[in-house]
């Protein structure tokens, strides 16, 4: 099971582009990169996955460096509302589910 | 579409007394994940089913812990007998089976054991 390493707490200020990273050394072949965004008092919801490369979607940018041992997390203009707490996973659904979640990294986004 | 349904958001027991904690899925997803997460820390698994079949349960405490998908749509986790340690909040999650399908939750159910 790959295990990420992410920061515990980042802040920033609205308008800003904010970018998480994880660490993931030991990722295997067949893993898969993904990221996910919990709020107070709800379940985490799927922002973005990623294999290699770069990935892009209407609400974040992952990028991925050709050895796969990181990943970060890229966050355009971030507003109040993007303050929570995002989790990195690593791992291939398809032959393992135990996927290893971390502590996540608490983002705190100010006026 | 609808997103996955859990009730209650909220439970509060006195230790000893059992509790059931149900969980509605996604039309169509063939796979249901139990989690429990506690205060600052990240989601840990308890048991996953592929349709009614229960492929992981590693993780579930047998001793209290009960868990069972109906004719693989809803599902109900259950405790008996509460112990304090069990105050979590209790997530339910579906997905597709493979392709690295994304896990979709539902908001928990907040569960304080007295």
């Amino acid at each position: 099971l790959a295990k990420t390493t992410q920061p515990i707490s980042m802040d920033s200020y609205e308008g800003q582009e904010v970018n998480i990273t994880c660490s993931h050394n030991n990722i295997a072949t067949n893993d898969y990169i993904t990221w996910y965004q919990q709020f107070p008092s709800q379940g985490p919801r799927f922002i973005i996955q990623g294999y290699k490369t770069k990935v892009t979607n209407e609400v974040a940018s992952l990028f991925i460096p050709a050895d796969r041992k990181s990943s970060t997390l890229s966050l355009p203009r971030v507003s109040l509302s993007d303050t929570a707490v995002y989790y990195c996973l690593v791992g291939d659904m398809d032959s393992n589910y135990q996927l290893i979640w971390g502590a996540g990294t608490k983002l705190i986004i100010k006026p | 579409e609808a997103g996955v349904v859990q009730s209650p958001r909220y439970k509060i027991i006195e230790k000893k007394q059992p509790v059931a904690f149900w969980c509605n899925p996604i039309s169509g997803h063939n796979t249901l994940y139990w989690y429990r997460q506690n205060l600052g820390q990240g989601p840990e698994l308890l048991i996953r089913y592929e349709n009614e079949e229960a492929v992981d349960d590693s993780q579930l405490p047998k001793d209290r812990f009960s868990a069972e998908r109906l004719k693989g749509v809803d599902s109900t986790l259950k405790i008996q007998p509460a112990e304090l340690g069990d105050s979590a909040v209790y997530l339910c999650a579906s997905s597709f089976i493979g392709g690295n399908s994304p896990l979709h939750f539902g908001n928990g159910t907040r569960l304080t054991v007295t």
